[in-house]
């Protein structure tokens, strides 16, 4: 069965640097999402992508963060200069269509020390 | 309050026993999805269930929705010491596609 891929599992980067977490979407699917889960707390969206452009962010996806899907497959995040609240656990998800079931990939937990 | 809040925050449960989760919401949605987390995982869909759907089977889970009262409940019939994990509903209005989740019932079944 198809699955949401993503990369690294696991990140750990030094406050102010640039990280970029990837993931795979599932190939025929359209809208592709960025979540974030911070540890004991509840999984918050961050931004949403269809037709390589943004469809809606949320409050918390500020100008540190930027989105891009370089090539067919990959779906990336970018946070430009990492803060220690940008520690949480990032899910990438993907959509045959709008308004329903989301896939989600495993994550990739991201520690700013 | 938030979009999408389940109770019990926390549930203990003997194996076989049926386990019952609750979520309410406060805006109108489109679809209400229940999701389930493994400690540190990702989060695995188990059930969508639309806004003009009442109750849906899916092999020993069932959820109903009741949008007058803007709630839903998730039953796990049966359930099994894997079945333990974190589970979440979540909601989407419509036009806007992204999920709005609650911050989940943590269900332990006893083996």
């Amino acid at each position: 069965e198809p699955e949401v891929t993503q990369t690294p599992s696991h990140q750990v980067t030094q406050m102010g640097q640039e990280v970029i977490l990837r993931c795979v979407p599932i190939s025929n699917h359209l809208y592709f999402y960025w979540y974030r889960q911070i540890l004991g707390q509840k999984v918050e969206f961050l931004v949403s992508f269809y037709n390589n452009e943004i469809s809606e962010k949320s409050e918390i996806f500020d100008d540190q963060f930027s989105v891009e899907r370089p090539d067919g497959s990959n779906f990336t995040l970018k946070i430009r200069s990492t803060k220690l609240e940008d520690s949480a656990m990032y899910f990438c998800a993907s959509s045959p269509r709008t308004e329903g079931t989301q896939y989600f990939g495993p994550g990739t937990r991201l520690l700013v020390l | 309050s938030q979009q999408g809040e389940e109770d019990p925050q926390a549930l203990s449960i003997q194996e076989g026993e049926n386990a019952t989760m609750n979520c309410s919401y406060k805006t109108s949605i489109n679809n209400l999805q229940w999701y389930r987390q493994n400690s540190g995982r990702g989060l695995v869909h188990l059930i969508l269930i639309r806004s003009n759907e009442r109750e849906k089977h899916s092999g020993r889970l069932r959820v109903t929705l009741d949008t007058s009262k803007k709630s839903s409940s998730l039953l796990i019939t049966a359930s099994r010491a894997a079945d333990t994990a974190s589970y979440f509903c979540a909601t989407d209005g419509g036009a806007n596609s992204k999920l709005t989740f609650g911050k989940g019932i943590t269900l332990s079944v006893r083996p």
